[in-house]
């Protein structure tokens, strides 16, 4: 079975300061995974994904296979990051299928 | 056009009510998807169409229907739904099925249920 868990339901941060949204998987095989976030009243955009190795809008993930963990980055946050950021795994037995994590809050204080 | 439509984007209906969510693409993709989302709560897949064939049902209630007319339509028909079916529902489209890099799953903005 494929399960993601993301252990922080809220996090907040002040501008400017680091962010590290956590992210474990648990999968036999070998997994892709994604971030996903979701500005207030908007739809649910990918961020990036693990096998793109980019960074977009500041953010980055690695794949950290020994440790099952594909948490997300920033070294400085901005007040447009607040949103709600899911990480999401597609397993290879089940085509483009996506699991998701319960989400994280992530709020940027001034 | 990157973009998934979904109407309406908001239905309150009773539970002896028969009513239909729909969802629109034109990125010419093959694969389509019905998640729901509940309250504070990730998305969980209902169902996959690859191809305009039920690929993927993820055991939901028989009073869910999903139906896939062309390759750019999606419904998803209600029937003597309950209150707590009361979620987002959310339409997406992807390439294909296939797990590639530049496959990637665009999501619509939803429908908000209301079952009274």
């Amino acid at each position: 079975a494929q399960r993601v868990t993301q252990p922080e339901k809220l996090l907040s941060v002040f501008k400017g300061a680091p962010v590290e949204l956590k992210c474990n998987y648990s999968y036999s095989g070998s997994p892709e995974l994604f971030w996903y976030v979701q500005y207030s009243r908007q739809r649910l955009q990918l961020l990036l994904r693990h096998i793109s190795r980019e960074s977009i809008k500041g953010f980055t993930a690695d794949l950290n296979k020994g440790e099952t963990s594909f948490h997300l980055k920033k070294p400085f946050a901005q007040e447009e990051d607040s949103a709600m950021y899911y990480c999401a795994l597609s397993g290879a037995g089940g085509g483009n299928k996506l699991t998701f994590g319960t989400g994280t809050q992530l709020k940027v204080e001034l | 056009d990157t973009e998934v439509t979904q109407t309406p984007k908001h239905l309150v209906m009773g539970m002896t009510n028969k009513k239909s969510l729909k969802c629109e693409q034109h990125m010419g993709h093959r694969a389509m998807y019905w998640y729901k989302q509940k309250a504070k709560k990730p998305p969980e897949l209902m169902f996959v169409y690859s191809y305009e064939k039920l690929s993927i049902n993820e055991s939901v209630p028989s009073r869910f229907s999903p139906e896939c007319p062309n390759s750019s339509l999606l419904n998803l028909h209600l029937h003597a739904l309950q209150p707590e079916d009361s979620a987002l529902y959310l339409c997406a489209s992807s390439q294909d099925m296939s797990r590639y890099s530049g496959n990637t799953i665009y999501f619509g903005e939803g429908s908000w249920l209301t079952v009274v």
